[in-house]
């Protein structure tokens, strides 16, 4: 069973698509998060929920909208993709989230996300 | 959060130890040390992490210098597997989410 799970694993689209990348975590975790992984390969923070509600957005244009419809569910909604969209997207989870520092981060497989 | 400067490669021959450091010479009183790793085409994977002591656990040993500026990660018995880029993060204690921050990270080559 896995424990993040994310799809789909590749999606290759035109510019000006919408296009959305799903994620769901069967740990009973509290708090998941988006991560965007560049073609340099630097990983950054994009959104973070706790128990559905948004408690980190790292100025991410608003193009990009995270829903989520329940605590094991965090689904990425992209309009209008640009070309500087393409990158792996990773969702991950913690238990608690951000309460202490004392928490191990688990990722999904990541979505290739491709923008011609 | 503190900065962190790691090599960006390192070898490393199956079944000898792997010693990856890491420098985080601005790290302050509060601040946690957390290792991850990134296999080729996965998420990144927790591995292990530490404030003062050092730590084990049944991946790896954390070695945190006293004065706490820098650390090793050390795999004991590396493995082909092992192969990955393994990322040195320092965290605060602060509220609003887990909020790490990874930089470029050591590539490991295991070889034969």
């Amino acid at each position: 069973d896995t424990a993040v799970s994310q799809t789909p694993k590749y999606l290759v689209t035109q510019m000006g698509n919408d296009k959305s990348i799903k994620c769901e975590q069967n740990l009973g975790h509290d708090t998941m998060y988006w991560y965007k992984q560049d073609s340099k390969k630097f990983l950054k923070i994009m959104f973070s929920y706790n128990n559905k509600e948004l408690i980190i957005n790292e100025t991410v244009p608003n193009r990009f909208s995270p829903k989520s419809p329940d605590k094991a569910h965090l689904n990425l909604h992209i309009n209008s993709l640009e070309l500087g969209d393409s990158a792996v997207y990773f969702c991950a989870s913690t238990l608690l989230g951000g309460i202490t520092t004392n928490e191990k981060l688990f990722f999904g497989s990541g979505t290739q996300l491709s923008v011609l | 959060d503190a900065k962190t400067t790691q090599p960006p490669s390192m070898d490393c021959a199956e079944g000898r130890a792997a010693n990856l450091p890491c420098n985080h010479s601005t790290i302050s009183g509060n601040e946690y040390v957390y290792w991850y790793r990134q296999i080729h085409s996965q998420g990144p994977q927790y591995i292990i992490h530490g404030l003062k002591n050092n730590e084990t656990n049944e991946m790896a040993s954390l070695i945190i210098t006293e004065d706490r500026k820098s650390s090793t990660l050390i795999l004991p018995h590396a493995t082909l597997r092992d192969t990955a880029v393994y990322y040195c993060i320092v965290r605060g204690v602060t509220g609003g989410g887990n909020k790490l921050t990874f930089g470029t990270g050591t590539q490991l080559k295991v070889e034969l």
